[in-house]
């Protein structure tokens, strides 16, 4: 079984600024992927980037960058320069070798100030 | 390309009446599911489909609850009788399975935002 745990409900970040949602996980599958989702008001899960167990190198997406740490089992997001658009409720999930659902964490909810 | 689309956004009911949410994947999508979000938390699923074969449903309430995917496209989630603990937002997705791997995105439905009186 798997399962994400993210300790941070909320968080305040400056215009601007960096910010880091912490992600930690649990499986004892050999193989599995992480994924981050972004969730506004509005009420859609837009997906923002994923990072398979196997890969060498931490995933980045533009402003997104995943801090992967294997021996840890954690899986931050890192989102850099951040903008008032990206006040919304950001989520963890990670999906095992052997199932194709995707378990995800209870979610951080990110406020830029401006 | 069109997202997936789910109706209707919003429903209010009372308690023991029926309800049913539709969900249409992304086209050449085989893959569908059906999650329960409540409030302040993650999505959790409730069932997968591939194509038209469920293939996880061990979360699903099936005492009430019941869905279908007729021709491995469509699908319909119903719940009969609704109860109060039932209020939630009920989001479809779907993906495009292929063998091998873990990175088969899912795209997500606005949701369907349900209230029982």
């Amino acid at each position: 079984a798997q399962k994400i745990t993210q300790t941070q409900p909320g968080m305040f970040v400056q215009e601007k600024e960096a910010v880091t949602l912490d992600c930690t996980y649990d499986t004892s599958d050999p193989s599995y992927g992480l994924f981050w989702y972004k969730q506004p008001s509005s009420g859609e899960m837009i997906f923002l980037i994923y990072q398979g167990s196997y890969d060498q190198q931490n995933a980045t997406e533009g402003r997104y960058s995943l801090n992967f740490q294997k021996a840890r089992k954690s899986a931050n997001l890192v989102i850099s320069a951040s903008q008032l658009g990206d006040s919304a409720m950001y989520f963890c999930a990670m999906r095992g070798q052997y199932g194709n659902k995707l378990v995800f964490g209870a979610g951080t909810i990110l406020r830029v100030k401006s | 390309e069109a997202g997936v689309v789910q109706s209707p956004r919003y429903k209010i009911i009372e308690k023991k009446q029926p309800v049913a949410f539709w969900c249409n994947p992304i086209s050449g999508h085989n893959t569908l599911y059906w999650y329960l979000q409540n409030l302040g938390q993650g999505p959790e699923l409730l069932i997968r489909y591939e194509n038209e074969e469920a293939v996880d449903d061990s979360q699903l309430p099936k005492d009430r609850f019941s869905a279908e995917r007729l021709k491995g496209v469509d699908s319909t989630l119903k719940i009969q009788p609704a109860e109060l603990g039932d209020s939630a937002v009920y989001l479809c997705a779907s993906s495009l399975e292929r063998t091998g791997g873990n990175y088969n995105e899912q795209f997500f439905g606005p949701g369907t935002r349900l209230t029982v009186l």
